[in-house]
C-alpha cells in the first residue's frame, strides 16, 4: 500500500542552526503538502508541491519535491524558537481522495 | 476566516459505550475527513467523504465506525462500541473544490476521545 517515511523522528538544534526534515514515498506522488503542528494544536498547511524538481521557498523555509515524485524535504535556515512543532509531509496519489500523512519530525529549539 | 469547528473537544466515554463526534466543515467544500492522532504519533486517515457517500476508507475505519452528512452542514463520525485503543485525537479536515488528493486540507481543533 501507500507508506509515507519521515525522517528524522526528532531533532534538537540550538537558535540558529539550520534543520532538514526528508520525506520519502513508497510510490509515485501526485503532489506532497507539507503540514505544521505546534503542541497541542492541530495541523496546518504551509504548502504544496506538484512539479517534478519544484523548489518552493517561503522566508527561512525550503521546500523540494524530487525529480521521480517520491521524496521532499523541508529545509529551514536560522531556526528561531517559534519554529518548534512538528512538521508533517503528507502525500496525495492520483485518482485516490485521501492524503498520507508521515509520521512527522517534532522539532526542538533552545535558545 | 472560515475554520472548520468540532464539538465536543474532549469527551470520557466507558469502554463498549457508543460516541458521535461533530463537525462542521467550511461551507464551500466539497471534500471532507476524518483523522486520528493518537497521543505524539502520526496523524492517520480514517476515511474521506464526497458526494454524500464515503469515498475512501482505511483499514482502521472497521464495522465499528460509520459517517454521516445528515444536514448538509454538519459531519459526524460514530463508534458504535468504544474501546481503549480508540482514545485519540480525531480532526475532522475539509478540501475546497478540487479533486480529493490535491490542495489544502483545513484542519479542526480536534475531539479528543479517552476511553476508559
Amino acid at each position: 500500500g501507500q507508506q509515507v517515511m519521515q525522517i528524522p523522528q526528532y531533532q534538537h538544534v540550538q537558535e540558529g542552526e539550520d534543520f532538514t526534515t526528508y520525506c520519502n514515498s513508497s510510490t509515485t506522488l501526485s503532489n506532497i503538502q507539507w503540514y505544521k503542528q505546534r503542541p497541542g494544536g492541530h495541523p496546518v498547511f504551509l504548502i504544496q508541491l506538484v512539479k517534478s524538481g519544484e523548489v518552493k521557498k517561503q522566508k527561512r523555509l525550503t521546500f523540494q519535491f524530487g525529480e521521480a515524485k517520491k521524496n521532499s524535504s523541508l529545509h529551514i535556515t536560522a531556526t528561531q524558537t517559534t519554529d518548534v512543532g512538528t512538521y508533517f509531509c503528507a502525500g496525495g496519489y492520483t485518482g485516490g481522495f485521501k492524503t498520507i500523512f508521515g509520521a512527522g519530525t517534532r522539532l526542538f529549539v533552545k535558545a | 476566516e472560515p475554520e472548520v469547528t468540532q464539538t465536543p473537544s474532549h469527551q470520557v466515554t466507558q469502554m463498549g459505550q457508543e460516541v458521535i463526534l461533530r463537525c462542521v466543515p467550511i461551507s464551500n467544500h466539497l471534500y471532507f475527513y476524518w483523522y486520528r492522532q493518537i497521543l505524539g504519533q502520526k496523524v492517520e486517515f480514517l476515511v474521506s467523504f464526497y458526494n454524500n457517500e464515503i469515498s475512501e476508507k482505511s483499514e482502521i475505519f472497521d464495522d465499528q465506525f460509520s459517517v454521516e452528512r445528515p444536514d448538509g452542514s454538519n459531519f459526524t463520525l460514530k463508534i458504535r462500541s468504544t474501546k481503549l485503543e480508540d482514545s485519540a485525537m480525531y480532526f475532522c479536515a475539509s478540501r475546497p473544490l478540487g479533486t480529493g488528493y490535491t490542495g489544502e486540507l483545513f484542519f479542526g481543533e480536534g475531539s479528543r476521545l479517552t476511553v476508559l
